[in-house]
């Protein structure tokens, strides 16, 4: 079965830190997300990456990073934390083309203070 | 921006009863859809897809697309409390590896 991990499960940070989310895939997917998840909003994208070097903006990139340094690697960053970044984060991998399933990672939940 | 709109917000039905839940994109180039399952606390899964017009049946979950109209539902039979869960509708275009979500359907299936 295909195979997303996050790290860390949990985050509480301060307003104004620096925080990084990562992702590792072993599907050898090309493709890798990430979403944010809050009641009310479903998931939306923030990044996503075609492969290893590539970001591209989501539909909610603003306050946000993205980094693959490889294949199996995809960072988000928020530079400046803000309270309205509390959230859950998914990430998630997809292998090319537009019919293929996304499989996703356990979550990631953000507290900003 | 693309947008995927889902119909009802909840939905309670009994355990044996019919669910029946509705997803439509604003793209009128959207060429593939998705619905997955994401249970309380967990991570959402696929849980079927379509991609032609028509109908699709796996078990007891039953997928239809009208293309035309941008519109796929998902209807569940013989529901049960197990199917209780929060469903997403996604959709995409050929052309890319871009996928939107929707805010989801929150079904509760009473025993």
């Amino acid at each position: 079965e295909a195979a997303v991990t996050q790290s860390p499960r949990n985050k509480v940070a301060v307003t104004g830190g620096k925080v990084t989310l990562s992702c590792n895939q072993t599907n050898n997917h090309n493709n890798m997300y990430w979403y944010r998840q809050d009641t009310g909003h479903g998931l939306r994208l923030i990044h996503y990456s075609y492969g290893a070097g590539s970001t591209e903006k989501g539909d909610i990139p603003d306050g946000y990073k993205a980094s693959r340094p490889s294949q199996e690697n995809f960072s988000l960053i928020l530079e400046l934390a803000t309270p309205s970044q509390t959230s859950v984060y998914f990430c998630a991998s997809g292998d090319v083309g537009g019919r293929h399933e996304q499989y996703f990672g356990p979550g990631t939940r953000l507290t900003v203070l | 921006q693309q947008k995927v709109q889902q119909s009802p917000e909840s939905l309670i039905v009994p355990e044996g009863g019919m669910a029946s839940l509705n997803c439509t994109s604003s793209d009128r180039n959207v060429d593939y859809f998705w619905w997955y399952r994401q249970h309380s606390g967990k991570s959402p899964k696929m849980l079927m897809s379509i991609f032609s017009n028509g109908e699709k049946e796996e078990g007891r979950f039953t997928v239809h697309l009208n293309k035309a109209s941008l519109h796929t539902s998902l209807h569940i039979r013989d529901s049960q409390p197990s199917d209780s869960a929060l469903y997403l509708c996604a959709a995409a275009r050929s052309n890319t590896n871009k996928v939107v979500f929707g805010t989801g359907t929150r079904l509760q299936v009473l025993p």
